[in-house]
């Protein structure tokens, strides 16, 4: 099936700065799909990148759908300390087989 | 509109002996999932559900675990016998179809194998 890497794993920043995970596949993705997860938390739905190109944003986040369908970015200005947790994508694929895979997620830790 | 309810929260087994896990998924959402995340990685699918049917379930260790979801609604998964590296998050998600849409999580249940 899909398989769905991201880097980093970890980042720290300090409050205020920009904070960029970025998701890459070795398969063309139908669309892509990004979640957020809290500490202790489970995942929760931010938004889906279904263009080539696509760029979509949601106050200081913004996510990108690289051209070819490989590979998608989120990238938040002015990190906040509710910013913390785990952002995963996952491969939203929306036809043919399809098993749901999410990436191995990237933590974002935010020092006030 | 509710979440997806699952049941129970936590749950703490010896090897060998089993458990099962419960799920309500949102009104009217179609497919159901069920995940298993351990910790530091992003969630496995283990099993897929359309209505009752069973979409996918090829990464589902059916040795131990197995799942229902008879009358298309809630869904049970169980394993047995249990081993020390299911110690694990079983999330259950819900979504309104199953390709191209965003799927709802539960809250999870942790689940510790002694």
């Amino acid at each position: 099936g899909q398989q769905v890497m991201q880097i980093p794993q970890y980042q720290h920043v300090q409050e205020g700065e920009d904070f960029t995970t970025y998701c890459n596949s070795s398969t063309t993705l139908s669309n892509i799909q990004w979640y957020k997860q809290r500490p202790g938390g489970h995942p929760v739905f931010l938004i889906q990148l279904v263009k080539s190109g696509e760029v979509k944003k949601q106050k200081r986040l913004t996510f990108q759908f690289g051209e070819a369908k490989k590979n998608s970015s989120l990238h938040i200005t002015a990190t906040q300390t509710t910013d913390v947790g785990t952002y995963f994508c996952a491969d939203g694929a929306s036809g043919g087989s399809y098993i749901p895979t999410f990436g191995r997620g990237t933590s974002l830790i935010v020092h006030p | 509109e509710a979440g997806v309810a699952q049941s129970p929260r936590y749950k703490i087994i010896e090897k060998r002996q089993s458990v099962a896990f419960w799920c309500n998924p949102i009104s009217g959402h179609a497919t159901l999932y069920w995940y298993q995340q351990i910790l530091g990685q992003g969630p496995k699918l283990l099993i897929q559900f359309q209505n009752n049917g069973v979409v996918d379930d090829s990464q589902l260790p059916k040795d131990r675990f197995s799942a229902e979801r008879l009358k298309g609604v809630d869904s049970t998964l169980k394993i047995q016998p249990a081993k020390l590296e299911d110690s694990a998050v079983y999330l259950c998600a819900s979504s309104f179809g199953d390709r191209g849409y965003e799927q709802y999580f539960g809250p999870g249940t942790r689940l510790t194998v002694t």
